[in-house]
């Protein structure tokens, strides 16, 4: 079946440095990759996504680039801010079902200054 | 930009009783609507499939008998918890969309039950 494995967290880091997110999937077909992230009392937002290999996501300073050969998705900033504080969801649908999403546990980032 | 609403932010109730969650999509129409589960450090886990004017697409091990969804208006989906129980304690989640629209996600309720 579907499967989406990232790193636990809790991950602390200081305002500047470089952050990498771990993410790999399990899927049959192709599916579409997505990042959420949940900042402190609000609800799930998208962050960014890619539907097919070799496609990079990027949104406010984040990527992530679909790898079909590594099935993995990993989410990487060159300089956090304390602002980039909250719980970050790798997520995949298979093809066809936008809502169906298989989420991972969820990687909490704290960003120090 | 669009926003979906969830109410209540949280909930206690005792062992026994109904609980009723609700999710509006504030500036679209919502033709279809999900409902999430989420365990303590675990994954959210797509509990059913809501489209507006038919009955719930359940997923499997859910049961659609003690989690009641409605989704009678393009704004507005319900879950009720019937005879709600402590293990039923988790934050639950709802999301919505349009045709070929983003996924817009609520802000969750946290459900104790005691």
């Amino acid at each position: 079946g579907n499967s989406v494995t990232q790193m636990e967290g809790p991950v602390t880091l200081s305002e500047e440095a470089f952050l990498t997110i771990n993410c790999t999937y399990t899927a049959t077909g192709y599916p579409s990759l997505f990042w959420y992230v949940q900042y402190p009392g609000e609800g799930l937002q998208l962050l960014l996504k890619a539907t097919k290999a070799d496609d990079k996501g990027s949104n406010k300073g984040f990527e992530a680039t679909y790898r079909k050969e590594t099935t993995s998705f990993h989410l990487e900033k060159g300089s956090v801010q304390v602002s980039d504080s909250a719980v970050y969801f790798c997520a995949l649908t298979a093809w066809g079902s936008q809502g169906n999403l298989i989420f991972g546990k969820g990687t909490k980032l704290s960003v120090k200054p | 930009g669009a926003v979906v609403s969830q109410h209540p932010s949280w909930v206690i109730c005792k062992s026994g009783t109904s609980v009723k969650i609700e999710c509006r999509s504030l500036d679209f129409q919502a033709t279809t609507m999900f409902w999430y589960r989420q365990f303590p450090k675990q994954s959210l886990m797509l509990m059913a499939t809501s489209n507006e004017g038919s009955k719930a697409t359940y997923e499997q091990g859910v049961e659609k008998d003690k989690f009641l969804i409605n989704h009678a208006s393009l704004t507005l989906s319900t879950l009720t918890v019937t005879s709600a129980h402590p293990e039923d304690s988790s934050f639950y989640i709802c999301s919505a969309t349009a045709y070929n629209s983003p996924l817009h996600f609520g802000n969750g309720t946290r459900l104790t039950v005691t």
